[in-house]
């Protein structure tokens, strides 16, 4: 069972270039999240989707983008990286918007903006 | 905003007891969640709670819930080395998505 899958696991930019972040779950779950952690500062939201076709900010939105591809895939986007996004990312999925259902997590996606 | 309350660090002998402590803040969350995360790794639900409970056992940990003082506890019997990780508390707040505490480093000694 593959769950909830992440790529790239590691990456490293420049200030200023631009870059995608991948995930997939093969859960059929409804909801999708992206959170970022930061140590001491355990995990904030950026952004989430409660459904295929809808896309809400979380906590931490600013710098980022979005999108819900299909119900499988839910996509961060850095515009224009800046040394203030490094960070630790992961996606996790759930059943029903409404999160009563627990959270499943991927492995995280570590990013280093120099 | 209002902040989920984890202790930091927490350190104890293997054998012993641990217990965790978090105070969370939306009386009307319906779930709350105790996830684990190990070095270099996601997060892995350990076990949670519905809010009409007082107490959920599941073989070494016991999660204790008193709803009138917003407090939630995580207590791991026996605790071994393998249990030496960060231990995060959870609350869905406004039925969207779960707020976290900073996390709980618990480290065990032989």
């Amino acid at each position: 069972n593959a769950g909830v899958t992440q790529t790239p696991k590691f990456q490293v930019l420049k200030t200023g270039q631009s870059m995608t972040l991948q995930c997939a779950q093969d859960m059929n779950h409804n909801s999708m999240y992206w959170y970022r952690q930061d140590p001491g500062m355990g995990l904030r939201l950026i952004y989430y989707s409660a459904s295929e076709g809808t896309t809400d900010k979380g906590e931490v939105p600013n710098g980022y983008n979005v999108s819900r591809l299909n119900k499988r895939e839910f996509s961060l986007r850095l515009e224009s990286a800046a040394p203030s996004q490094t960070s630790v990312y992961f996606c996790a999925s759930t059943g029903f918007g409404n999160s009563n259902q627990p959270q499943h997590f991927g492995d995280g996606t570590r990013l280093s903006i120099l | 905003g209002e902040d989920v309350e984890q202790s930091l660090f927490l350190s104890v002998r293997e054998g012993d007891s641990s217990v965790i402590n978090c105070t969370y803040t939306d009386s009307s969350s319906t779930y709350l969640y105790w996830y684990k995360q190990e070095p270099g790794a996601g997060l892995q639900l350990l076990t949670y709670i519905f809010s009409n409970m007082d107490m959920k056992q599941d073989q070494r940990l016991t999660v204790l819930l008193n709803k009138k003082d917003k407090h939630l506890s995580l207590r791991i019997a026996d605790t071994q080395t393998g249990d030496s990780a960060i231990y995060f508390c959870a609350e869905n707040q406004a039925g969207t998505a779960l707020i976290f505490g900073k996390g709980t480093t618990l480290s065990v000694s032989s």
